[in-house]
């Protein structure tokens, strides 16, 4: 069975300050594993994805999550915390075998202290 | 492209009233696919498509049904509203079959059900 945890619903960081949002998964079969962000009273976007090319993956607005199989997390990070980075971030793992099914966590809202 | 779109955006409805969302992409995809969005729940997969004539149970498909007449379209129906069908629905579609793929996302529609 495939699942994703995401610990902590709501996250809070200074503007400039590191972001770490955190992504467990389980699956049976090797995963591919993706962060998708959400502003307000939008759809989902692709932040960015892990195939299987490279442990740690960049994305857009300078996100970036290291795949690590021996913990089983794909933790997404952020150097530095810009406004504009206030959102819903959901982690999500794709599989083949049930018709490309993705499986979503529960989302962690981040917000940005000025 | 205007990509993933659905309509209606907004609907309020009275407990056993019907009613049809309808998603439509311009991408060509082969994949389609019904979340529901509830606070503190993230995505929960309603139906899902992989093809024109198909469709396949989610998660939770249980008071809704769906139909793919069109690769283009996926519709989703409400035969007799209920208040726990309240909820943001998002539509999604992706090409292909490898998992690596991502989903891109309409921007949603509020449903509520009075």
């Amino acid at each position: 069975a495939q699942s994703v945890t995401q610990l902590g619903s709501h996250v809070s960081v200074s503007e400039g300050a590191l972001v770490l949002l955190r992504c467990n998964y389980s699956s049976s079969v090797p995963p591919y594993l993706f962060w998708y962000v959400q502003y307000p009273n939008q759809g989902l976007q692709l932040l960015l994805k892990y195939t299987s090319a490279a442990t740690l993956v960049k994305g857009i607005n300078g996100f970036e999550a290291e795949f690590k199989k021996s913990e089983t997390s794909f933790h997404l990070t952020k150097p530095s915390a810009h406004m504009s980075d206030a959102a819903e971030y959901f982690c999500a793992v794709s599989v083949v075998p049930t018709g490309n099914q993705f499986y979503f966590g529960t989302g962690t809202s981040l917000t940005v202290i000025p | 492209n205007a990509g993933v779109t659905q309509t209606p955006k907004f609907r309020v409805l009275k407990t056993g009233q019907s009613m049809t969302l309808l998603c439509a992409q311009d991408m060509n995809h082969e994949y389609m696919y019904w979340y529901r969005q509830d606070p503190g729940m993230g995505l929960r997969l309603i139906h899902y498509s992989v093809g024109e004539g198909t469709t396949a149970k989610g998660e939770v498909p249980d008071g809704y049904n769906v139909s793919r007449l069109k690769k283009q379209n996926f519709l989703l129906g409400l035969e007799s509203a209920a208040p726990s069908q309240t909820s943001v629905y998002f539509c999604a579609s992706l090409r292909g079959q490898s998992s690596y793929n991502e989903q891109f996302f309409g921007p949603g529609t509020r449903l509520t059900v009075l």
